[in-house]
């Protein structure tokens, strides 16, 4: 089956790097995601990786895949107030329909 | 704007009532998700359409679910004998299937549904 487990809280100073681990289950996932969760706002994909990459950099953001461990993680450079909210990670599977797997969710916190 | 719109934002109902749901995804979208995300949880997939047809379906989806889109354009999730358990937020998400290329789900604001 699939899961998709990420920690629960996450609280860094502003300036600092967050780091945002997940774990995956299922071998076939695709691709995996990074989305942003704003209070009432929509979903937002900050960035994704293929299954075939190890690493991928946008910015301030840097996206690490260890397949052998299926773990994912995703750094955020100089972190500020306005990356406070809640990060999921997700997985699909291409050609099954593409239907994405969240995990529970990391709220980070980031302190002035 | 261009985004998905979902309507109603807020609904509150009683227990037992029927509610209904609309999605309007990105023009020309062929690809569109419903997804359930209860509070403190990450989204659920619940069901998605290709064009007008439903290629899938959660367990998730009980028969007093039924979702339709009927031209391949908006779509509707609706929810028969609510029960409290269906308290969550219902999200909608299109995407532009062409090929074998990637193509990012977009996802509206959700529909916030409280069953009293």
């Amino acid at each position: 089956g699939e899961d998709v487990e990420q920690s629960l809280f996450l609280s860094v100073r502003e300036g600092d790097s967050s780091v945002i681990n997940c774990t995956y289950t299922d071998s076939s996932s695709t691709y995996l995601y990074w989305y942003k969760q704003e209070p009432g706002a929509g979903l937002q994909l900050l960035t994704y990786i293929f299954s075939n990459m190890d690493m991928k950099q946008d910015q301030r953001l840097t996206v690490l895949l260890n397949k052998k461990d299926k773990h994912l993680s995703l750094r955020i450079a100089d972190t500020q107030t306005g990356d406070s909210a809640i990060y999921f990670c997700a997985e699909s599977i291409w050609g099954a329909g593409n239907m994405l797997t969240f995990g529970g969710g990391t709220r980070l916190m980031v302190k002035p | 704007d261009t985004g998905v719109s979902q309507d109603p934002r807020h609904k509150i109902t009683k227990r037992g009532q029927n509610v209904t749901f609309r999605c309007d995804p990105i023009s020309e979208h062929n690809r569109l998700y419903w997804y359930r995300q209860t509070l403190g949880q990450g989204p659920e997939f619940l069901t998605y359409f290709q064009n007008e047809a439903q290629l899938e379906k959660s367990r998730l989806l009980s028969d007093r679910f039924s979702a339709e889109r009927p031209k391949g354009s908006f779509s509707t999730l609706e929810i028969q004998r609510t029960e409290q358990g269906d308290s969550a937020m219902y999200l909608c998400a299109s995407s532009l299937r062409q090929g074998s290329s990637y193509n990012e789900q977009f996802f509206g604001p959700g529909t916030r549904l409280t069953v009293l």
